[in-house]
C-alpha cells in the first residue's frame, strides 16, 4: 500500500518568504507527527496531531511555525518569514492508532533551503 | 528532562563481524523504546521496539536489541554485519504518560567495510 508522502521533495526559497510543506499520511492513520532534521543533527520533534487536533505544540521553534490537519488526513506545516536557520529536512510520520506503543512510518521528507 | 543518548557518532565494523550501536536513555516512568534506520536518500524505517516482556527484542534485517533497565540502555546488535547495513541509526524513546511525543537520539552512523 501507499506510504507517507510529502511534497515538495525539495524547496528553495528566499529569506523572508513563506513556505508550505504538505504531508499525506497512510490512509487510516490517526496520529501524525512533524520533525525537523538539520544537517548533522538528530530529529527534532515539532508537533503531533491526534485526529485534527494538536495536543502538543511545544516543539515548534517560534511563532513563525504553524501546522494544521484537516479531515484527519492531510497536514500542512507553514513557515512564515523564513530564515536561513530554517534550512533543514522536514519529516512527517504517521502511526495507525492513538497509542504510544505504535511505531511511526516516515515520509521521504522535504528538503528546505532558505537562501 | 527526558533524553536519549547515542554516545557514538560513528561505528566502523568489518563485514561479517558483530556490531553494536549503543543507546542510553533518561526518562521518568517505564519507557517504550524504538530503533529506526535511515538509509541514504531514503526515509526512516522502523527496525524494532521494546514495550514489555522479554528484554531481548528481535527486529527486521537480523537486528536485535536488549533492554537493560538497571543500566537504562537499549543497545542495537547484529551477529554478523553486512555492507548493506551501512546507514544512520536512531534510538527513540516514548514515555507512556508523555502523549505521543517521541524523543530521538542524535543518530549513529554505521559503516560496514567489505
Amino acid at each position: 500500500g501507499a506510504g507517507v508522502s510529502q511534497s515538495p521533495s525539495n524547496k528553495v526559497t528566499e529569506k523572508g518568504k513563506d513556505v508550505e510543506l504538505r504531508c499525506d499520511p497512510i490512509s487510516g492513520h490517526t496520529a501524525l507527527y512533524w520533525y525537523r532534521q538539520s544537517l548533522g543533527q538528530g530529529l527534532e520533534f515539532l508537533i503531533y496531531f491526534q485526529g485534527n487536533s494538536a495536543p502538543d505544540k511545544s516543539g515548534l521553534p517560534s511563532d513563525r511555525f504553524s501546522a494544521e490537519r484537516t479531515g484527519g488526513s492531510v497536514s500542512t506545516l507553514t513557515i512564515q518569514r523564513t530564515q536561513q536557520e530554517d534550512s533543514a529536512v522536514y519529516l512527517c510520520a504517521s502511526s495507525l492508532v492513538v497509542g504510544s506503543t505504535n511505531e511511526q512510518f516516515f515520509g521521504p521528507g522535504t528538503r528546505l533551503t532558505v537562501l | 528532562a527526558q533524553s536519549v543518548a547515542q554516545p557514538e557518532d560513528q561505528v566502523n565494523v568489518a563485514e561479517g563481524n558483530p556490531l553494536t550501536v549503543k543507546c542510553t536513555y533518561s526518562v521518568s516512568g517505564n519507557p517504550y523504546l524504538f530503533w529506526y534506520v535511515q538509509y541514504p536518500n531514503r526515509g526512516l524505517q522502523f527496525l524494532l521496539k521494546y514495550i514489555t516482556g522479554d528484554n531481548l527484542v528481535k527486529g527486521s534485517y537480523g537486528f536485535e536489541a536488549e533492554f537493560n533497565k538497571s543500566q537504562t540502555s537499549f543497545h542495537l546488535k547484529k551477529p554478523s554485519a553486512l555492507v548493506s547495513d551501512s546507514a544512520l541509526y536512531f534510538c527513540a524513546v516514548r514515555v507512556p504518560t508523555g502523549g505521543f511525543k517521541t524523543i530521538f537520539g542524535a543518530g549513529t552512523r554505521l559503516f560496514v567495510k567489505a
